[in-house]
């Protein structure tokens, strides 16, 4: 069972436009990490937001972090056939990670 | 320098074997995590070691399960008599260190895909 979910769960967009993946909770974390996984790999970390109402930006990657700190969003600007793959958001609680389910992201050349 | 490894990178075993999987953290990493990875699934927490302390294995499915650090560096998942259940991919993440509520970043090896036939 998923503490964190996770919207949409797949994503197929054309290069250049531009998409937003969403990860909602009912629990306060710590802080809430963004990850991307590629096929055959372990997850590595984008980002991690600690702030509520924390922004972040990664180049043409957008990370904001609710007031509540419960909820997290990643925003892509114009995305690219290289941003394909699995975005997995993770609440960090008692030095565990709890992730959603992922959203796989398709960028068509 | 060196990831984290893991090994070996694809097991298919028969419903009732044993299996052993391996994971070797970055050096120096004090803090190891194992997690399991189902299909279309997000990673879920099985076990957390600090050094050769196994602090934390609420999240290990069943008594089959069993995990070891003895020096604090290599670490070993095994599971006996395999279900078919237990089909997935096991990762395995080191950290500098944790501390009370928080840790450092965690590095993820590129895991073990198990198939249980």
């Amino acid at each position: 069972t998923q503490l964190l979910e996770q919207s949409p769960q797949f994503l197929s967009i054309q290069e250049g436009e531009n998409l937003t993946v969403y990860c909602n909770s009912s629990s306060v974390f710590s802080s809430l990490q963004w990850y991307r996984q590629e096929p055959g790999e372990g997850p590595v970390l984008l980002v991690t937001v600690v702030t509520g109402g924390e922004v972040k930006k990664l180049k043409r990657l957008t990370f904001q972090f609710g007031d509540a700190r419960k909820d997290s969003s990643l925003h892509i600007t114009a995305a690219q056939p290289g941003d394909t793959g699995l975005y997995l958001c993770a609440g960090e609680g008692d030095y565990k990670l709890s992730f959603g389910a992922g959203t796989t992201v398709t960028v068509r050349a | 320098g060196a990831g984290v490894s893991q090994s070996p990178r694809y097991k298919v075993a028969k419903r009732g074997q044993d299996v052993a999987l391996r994971c070797d953290p970055i050096s120096g990493h004090v803090s190891l995590f194992w997690y399991q990875q189902a299909l279309g699934q997000g990673p879920e927490f099985l076990t957390y070691f600090q050094n050769e302390a196994q602090l934390d294995k609420s999240g290990l499915p069943s008594d089959r399960f069993f995990a070891e650090r003895p020096e604090g560096s290599v670490s070993t998942l095994k599971i006996q008599r395999t279900q078919q259940e237990d089909s997935a991919v096991y990762l395995c993440a080191s950290s500098l260190e944790a501390r009370g509520y928080w840790t450092y970043e965690q590095y993820f090896g590129p895991g073990t895909r198990l198939t249980v036939t």
